[in-house]
């Protein structure tokens, strides 16, 4: 049962251009979202997250959107650089039995192209 | 190093043999987790420890997986009697106690022939 859905397997976006990555979730007990980076053969990398409490969180080049009426979120990354090319994963928590355990999707691929 | 290390890099067995993965965590974070990523698929949780115990095993998949962290710091996910759908990424992430942020491994890709 994904709790955590990444519809758009892929995305291929122009330097310079804005990318927006999108993620829905199920389950209306997560209190905590993140996004995470990940490179081949490297492990996630944390890059930003969003409290339940807030619909807008900002760092340089990234912002997350949350609307948690439509239980959705989003990472906006503007400019587009080249080095932004990786899979983002899009994690949910909610503070459990299971600590802090996050709740991935599937992950979208991310192109930017020169 | 300053962060999560797991070894082996990666690690070919046979099926039916026992394989054991490592994970150093950070220094001074008391909660670990293991997740497994399959192909085409997102980290899957396995086990949290806080600290010494195994708070919460849930995720294992079936009685074949362990996992231990005896002295609250490293922490060995061991696998019995391998099967080839355990071809997976096995990453273990670690993190202070009531952080939501937590910081993952390289993470060992084992294939089971």
């Amino acid at each position: 049962d994904q709790q955590v859905k990444q519809n758009s397997p892929s995305l291929s976006v122009q330097e310079g251009r804005i990318s927006i990555l999108n993620c829905d979730y199920t389950n209306s007990m997560f209190d905590y979202f993140l996004w995470y980076k990940k490179y081949p053969a490297e492990g996630p990398t944390f890059l930003i997250s969003i409290s339940s409490i807030k619909d807008k969180n900002e760092d340089g080049r990234f912002t997350v959107f949350l609307n948690k009426s439509a239980k959705h979120l989003s990472l906006h990354i503007v400019p587009s650089q080249p080095g932004d090319s990786a899979v983002y994963f899009c994690a949910a928590s909610a503070n459990s039995n299971s600590g802090y355990a996050l709740n991935f999707g599937k992950g979208t691929s991310l192109l930017v192209t020169p | 190093g300053a962060g999560v290390s797991q070894t082996p890099s990666n690690k070919v067995t046979e099926k039916g043999k026992y394989v054991e993965l490592r994970c150093d965590p950070i220094s001074g974070h008391t909660a670990l987790y293991w997740y497994r990523q399959s192909l085409g698929q997102g980290p899957e949780f396995l086990i949290y420890f806080q600290g010494t115990g195994a708070a919460d095993d849930s995720g294992l998949p079936n009685d074949r997986f362990f996992a231990v962290r005896p002295e609250g710091s490293v922490s060995t996910l061991k696998i019995q009697r391998t099967e080839r759908g355990d071809s997976a990424v096995y990453l273990c992430a670690s993190s202070l106690y009531g952080d939501t942020e937590a910081f993952f491994g390289q993470g060992t890709r084992l294939t089971v022939v």
